[in-house]
């Protein structure tokens, strides 16, 4: 079964970098895409990126464009968050997810299938 | 401020019906498909609809999803204690390039 481990969470101080991973397995890792999404506490879900099956595609949400980067390893089926630049408000449960569907270009705009999430408390 | 709005909040009895609205705009709903998702805090969200009214296998017939111009409803009929959750729509928004969700609707099971 489709099985997501994020991992790479923690405490860090505003301005510093952290690197989240999440490892993917069940699945054929190359053919789809991944999100990450956060939950701030108190807060609703929000999205934070995406990058495409293909690897040829990443969006973000405006708040962490030119800090957060969204990557991808085929050969280790891991995907990767780098966050630069924290800030306080970056605190929050990040969820690594993967596209419901994805064949021959056709995929599903959101996620299908979720991780159990990594926190990030990012505190002086 | 969420893109997509829903009410904060939704109430019902066990065995009674509900409905959960989300409004969206031309450049996400009006245009792409929708997804409905159940959370509860400290757990995985988990996907209950897909393309505006498919539902993944193992889901429950009792939840449906609907989807009328900008607009989309889930529906739950039969409620039970265990949907006491949180649920969120979302959908692709052409105009921000990004995946946008609805601020979330606490359902209370009476």
């Amino acid at each position: 079964q489709v099985q997501l481990v994020e991992s790479g969470g923690g405490v860090v101080q505003p301005g510093r970098s952290l690197r989240l991973s999440c490892v993917g397995s069940g699945f054929s890792f190359s053919t789809h895409g991944f999100h990450w999404v956060r939950q701030s506490p108190g807060k609703g879900l929000e999205w934070v990126a995406v990058i495409w099956y293909d690897g040829t595609s990443k969006f973000y949400v405006d708040s962490v464009k030119g800090r957060f980067t969204i990557s991808r390893d085929t050969s280790k089926n891991t995907v990767y968050l780098q966050m630069n630049s924290l800030r306080v408000e970056d605190t929050a449960v990040y969820y690594c997810a993967r596209d419901r569907y994805c064949k021959g270009g056709s995929c599903d705009a959101a996620p299908g299938y979720w991780g159990q999430g990594a926190l990030v408390t990012v505190s002086s | 401020q969420s893109v997509m709005g829903q009410p904060p909040s939704a109430s019902g009895t066990p065995g009674q019906s509900i409905s959960i609205s989300c409004s969206g705009s031309s450049s996400n709903i009006g245009r792409n498909y929708v997804y409905w998702y159940q959370h509860v805090p400290g757990t995985a969200p988990k996907l209950l609809i897909y393309r505006d009214n498919e539902r993944p296998s193992g889901v429950p017939d009792r939840f449906s999803g609907s989807k009328s111009g900008t607009s989309v409803s889930l529906a739950i009929s039969g409620l039970r204690s265990e949907d006491e959750a949180d649920y969120y729509c979302a959908a692709w928004d052409d105009s921000l390039s990004g995946l946008v969700f609805g601020g979330g609707t606490k359902l209370t099971v009476l």
